[in-house]
């Protein structure tokens, strides 16, 4: 079945302890991005991927790393969390991107609580 | 991007048809309108998008007026499964980087 997986899909954690939230994608697809959704926020873009080794700041880069080594994958790296990353995030993937009429496939969300 | 303006929420009851109503009257010429719903406690989904033309497929119609300034997702017999919050998006292929930008979207509820 064609998906995009994350895990985990709860997490608590404290001020400061590096954490990294995975997303796996085997649709072969290019783009790959991460949003955060937050209450009155809407969702926002935090970082995204055109393809492997390439990857670029959304909206709200602040506070989080990422990588993509592998068409696949596209962690989310957060290593130094605070409360304020407190947050339900979605990785999402796409063919390419870049394109008008291109949908997204959304994963199933990680909800990260930051003590 | 272009933004659009949403109703808050709407209200329907089981069966029957639904019309969510989308404005974008800022839409430039290449933006493709996307919608997309989230059903509670899962991701965003696609729904269907467009261009210039009107488009069906199996989970909905998207109706877009001529001046491409408005349009409608059309829910042929809304069931309970279809409550969520729908997300109505202009879709700018030249902003290649970030696809789609959320705004508060409509949440549907649907009366058995």
């Amino acid at each position: 079945e064609a998906q995009v997986t994350q895990n985990p899909r709860y997490l608590i954690t404290v001020t400061g302890k590096k954490l990294t939230v995975t997303c796996s994608q085997n649709m072969n697809h290019e783009y790959m991005s991460w949003y955060r959704q937050d209450p009155g926020l809407g969702l926002r873009q935090i970082y995204y991927s055109m393809n492997v080794e390439v990857t670029d700041k959304g909206d709200v880069p602040e506070g989080y790393k990422v990588s993509r080594k592998e068409k696949r994958n596209f962690p989310l790296i957060l290593e130094s969390p605070s409360p304020n990353q407190t947050s339900l995030y979605f990785c999402a993937s796409s063919p390419r991107g870049g394109l008008g009429a291109e949908k997204l496939f959304f994963g199933s969300g990680t909800q990260l609580s930051v003590l | 991007d272009a933004k659009t303006t949403q109703p808050n929420s709407m209200e329907s009851n089981e069966e029957e048809p639904v019309h969510l109503p989308c404005n974008h009257s800022t839409i430039s010429g290449t933006d493709y309108i996307h919608w997309y719903r989230q059903l509670p406690s899962q991701g965003p989904e696609y729904v269907i998008h467009g261009l210039t033309s009107n488009v069906n497929n199996r989970m909905a119609s998207l109706a877009i007026a001529e001046d491409r300034k408005s349009s409608t997702l059309i829910l042929h017999r809304a069931t309970l499964r279809d409550a969520a919050v729908y997300y109505c998006i202009l879709r700018d292929p030249d902003n290649a980087g970030n696809m789609l930008t959320f705004g508060g979207g409509t949440r549907l509820m649907v009366k058995p």
